[in-house]
């Protein structure tokens, strides 16, 4: 069926470094995507998104890259800081649907 | 703060006992939903509003479930007879109905079915 799925269940970077999460999804017709950040016990924070008609979208210290050929999609996280340790997931949804569909998650570890 | 908030953030419930769980979404967001969040999986879609009309329904939720926003502000979830698959983070979200329609969650209801 119809996934949007991850690379990597567990991230494990220094404080400073880069970190890079992917993502890969199945749906062609997908042109709405978002990454979200979940600390432990609380809901999914929106941290930035993206549309089809984009490959490439800045925040502060984030970045997401979409790659629509490949179906791939990536989080580039800035300078990690501890505060940055959380699960992260990417999710999409497409025309004709308000349902996000979210992967299982990424565990970013930030090593002090 | 004027973000999603849930109510109650944790209930425990006896196998075969009704709950019901509380949503208010960020003001004027037209659209609202629930998810269910199993431990170490993604949001799982439940079911929308959009003002007050339940506009979709995902094959999650069964008919011991209702959801309702009977004045397309603040919405509840109920289950009845609860069983211990039920046990899960419930989480609801909003979104303002415009053209990004970006969903914002709230802080979720943990329950825990004995």
């Amino acid at each position: 069926g119809e996934s949007v799925g991850l690379h990597l269940p567990t991230l494990s970077v220094q404080e400073g470094d880069n970190s890079i999460i992917n993502c890969a999804y199945s749906n062609s017709a997908s042109d709405y995507f978002i990454w979200y950040k979940q600390e432990s016990g609380k809901g999914p924070q929106f941290i930035i998104d993206i549309r089809s008609n984009m490959d490439k979208r800045q925040g502060q210290r984030v970045t997401v890259l979409l790659n629509k050929t490949v179906k791939h999609l990536s989080l580039q996280i800035a300078a990690t800081q501890p505060g940055d340790s959380a699960v992260y997931f990417c999710a999409e949804n497409g025309p004709g649907r308000r349902a996000l569909t979210f992967g299982s998650g990424t565990r970013l570890q930030v090593q002090p | 703060d004027t973000g999603v908030s849930q109510d109650p953030r944790h209930k425990i419930t006896k196998r075969g006992q009704n709950v019901t769980f509380r949503c208010d979404p960020i003001s004027e967001h037209n659209r609202l939903y629930w998810y269910r969040q199993t431990l170490g999986q993604g949001p799982e879609f439940l079911t929308y509003f959009q003002n007050e009309a339940q506009l979709e329904k995902s094959r999650l939720l069964s008919d011991r479930f209702s959801a309702e926003r009977p004045k397309g502000s603040f919405s509840t979830l109920e289950i009845q007879r609860t069983e211990q698959g039920d046990s899960a983070m419930y989480l609801c979200a909003s979104s303002p109905g415009s053209h990004t329609d970006t969903q914002y969650f709230g802080p979720g209801t943990r329950l825990t079915v004995l």
